[in-house]
């Protein structure tokens, strides 16, 4: 069983900048596992944000960023805004079809 | 403009069986890979299953054997034929179109199913 790790909460404070992890348990994150990161309100669709570890999708602000950081991928806030606060999910695609999602990092501005 | 219209939800009883559907437009389902993703009240996203464009399967093991994937071109619609229904299939299941690197990049409103 694949599992993804994410920070369950994470905290920034306006104008800030954080930086979520998504890890495996065993092995190192590489561009190799295309590792996406998608934000979700409550009540909503998730969004995308980052794929293929780097990309941002069209109309994505450029304050979001993603990377490889040592052995995991992440995703960079710059200048966090209020409306940043959300859910953020990345996904890691294991072959054969199958994805993966992290747990989901909470994230608070304040 | 590419979207995805999920019905077919509702309460069903542990045991029973129900089919999502999923109604794509502004693009072909058939020339793409296509995505179920759920998300359990208060939890977190899980991936379901996959389509691709020639029609070959992947599940998750959570679902493999209970859960069937298939679409209807002539429709441009996909289906999520899900039996054995149990309590922790509760959840609000979206279909979602892969993208470039294996990327979710459209989503639907997503459907909600409750076995209770």
């Amino acid at each position: 069983q694949t599992v993804v790790t994410q920070e369950p909460s994470f905290s920034v404070s306006p104008g800030g900048t954080v930086t979520l992890t998504c890890g495996l348990t065993s092995v190192s994150v590489s561009t190799s596992y295309f590792p996406s990161w998608y934000q979700q309100t409550p009540g909503q669709a998730p969004r995308t944000l980052i794929y293929n570890t780097n990309t941002r999708s069209s109309g994505v602000p450029d304050r979001f960023s993603g990377s490889i950081l040592g052995n995991k991928a992440a995703l960079t806030i710059t200048g966090a805004q209020a409306d940043d606060e959300s859910d953020y999910y990345c996904v890691l695609y294991m072959g054969n079809g199958i994805s993966v999602f992290g747990g989901g990092t909470k994230l608070t501005v304040l | 403009e590419v979207q995805l219209v999920e019905s077919g939800g509702g309460l069903i009883q542990p045991g029973g069986s129900l089919r999502l559907s999923c109604a794509a437009s502004g693009f072909t389902v058939n020339s793409n890979y296509m995505s179920w993703v759920r998300q359990a009240p208060g939890k977190g996203l899980e991936w379901v299953s996959v389509i691709y464009s020639g029609g070959t399967t992947y599940y998750a093991d959570s679902v493999k054997g209970r859960f069937t994937f298939s679409r209807d071109t002539s429709k441009n619609t996909l289906y999520l034929q899900m039996s054995s229904l149990r309590v922790e299939d509760t959840a609000v299941y979206y279909c979602a179109r892969i993208g470039s690197a294996w990327s979710f990049d459209y989503w639907g409103q997503g459907n909600l199913v409750t076995v209770s």
